[in-house]
C-alpha cells in the first residue's frame, strides 16, 4: 500500500541548531516528493519539491531535502534553525498525471530560544 | 502569487445544519481539492475536481458533497452537519497536465468548523 511515514510527531531544537525531519515513503511509481510547512492557524505552504534530476533540492527559507531512492526517504534539513521555523511540517508524495497525493501525519517543530 | 481564498476562517454550526464552505482561486487552475485535516491523521482528501462540473470522490467523501459551477470556485457542502465533522478544512488548487507548476498544490488558509 502507498504510504508516507513521518516517524517524529514532535521535535524540539534550540535556535541556531541544525535540523533534520525524517520522511519515508512507500510508493509503487516514480514519486514526486514535497515538503510543506503549516504555521499555526494557516494553510500549507510549499517548502520544496522533487520531481527528477539532482537528488538534493533547495527550497525556501534555507531548507533543503535529499531524495534517497535506496532508502525510500526524503528528509528535510536546515543547518541553523530560527525561532520563526516553529511550525508543523508535512511530507507528501504524488506522481505524474494523478491527483492523488499522500500526506504524512506531520512533525511539529518547537524552537527553544 | 497564487491566491486560494477560503471565505470563512471559523464557523460554528449546530448538528443537522447545512454548511457551505467556499473556495476561490485566482490563477486559472484546473484542479481543485478539498481536504480535511485532523491531528494525528494528516490530510485526507474529501473530493477533487479537475474541471467545471466534474468531480471525483476522494478517500472520505461520506457526508459531503461538492459543487463546481465556475472554474475558479469550488464549494464543499455538508448536507446535515454532525459533530464528527468538526475539523479543519483545507482547499487547494493546481494546474493539470505537464505544464510548469502542475502537480504542486497551493492551499488556502483553512476553515475551522465546529459542529455543536
Amino acid at each position: 500500500a502507498q504510504s508516507v511515514t513521518q516517524p517524529d510527531i514532535h521535535i524540539t531544537v534550540s535556535e541556531g541548531a541544525s535540523l533534520e525531519l525524517r520522511c519515508n515513503y512507500s510508493y509503487g511509481a516514480t514519486p514526486y516528493l514535497f515538503w510543506y510547512v503549516q504555521s499555526p492557524g494557516q494553510g500549507l505552504q510549499l517548502l520544496l519539491k522533487y520531481f527528477s534530476g539532482d537528488t538534493l533540492v533547495q527550497g525556501i527559507k534555507g531548507f533543503e531535502a535529499e531524495f534517497k531512492r535506496s532508502q525510500s526517504s526524503f528528509n528535510l534539513r536546515k543547518p541553523s534553525v530560527h525561532w520563526s521555523d516553529a511550525a508543523e511540517y508535512f511530507c507528501a508524495v504524488g506522481t505524474s498525471g494523478t491527483y492523488k497525493y499522500i500526506f504524512g501525519t506531520g512533525t511539529r517543530l518547537k524552537v527553544l530560544a | 502569487d497564487v491566491k486560494v481564498t477560503q471565505s470563512s476562517r471559523y464557523l460554528v454550526k449546530r448538528t443537522g445544519e447545512k454548511v457551505f464552505l467556499e473556495c476561490v482561486q485566482d490563477m486559472d487552475h484546473e484542479n481543485m481539492f478539498w481536504y480535511r485535516q485532523d491531528p494525528g491523521l494528516g490530510l485526507r482528501l474529501i473530493y477533487f475536481s479537475y474541471d467545471v462540473k466534474m468531480k471525483e470522490k476522494g478517500d472520505i467523501p461520506e457526508g459531503y458533497s461538492v459543487s463546481r459551477e465556475k472554474k475558479e470556485r469550488f464549494s464543499l457542502i455538508l448536507e446535515s452537519a454532525s459533530t464528527n465533522q468538526t475539523s479543519m478544512y483545507l482547499c487547494a488548487s493546481s494546474f493539470r497536465g505537464a505544464r510548469a507548476g502542475a502537480n504542486v498544490l497551493t492551499f488556502g488558509a483553512g476553515s475551522r468548523l465546529t459542529v455543536l
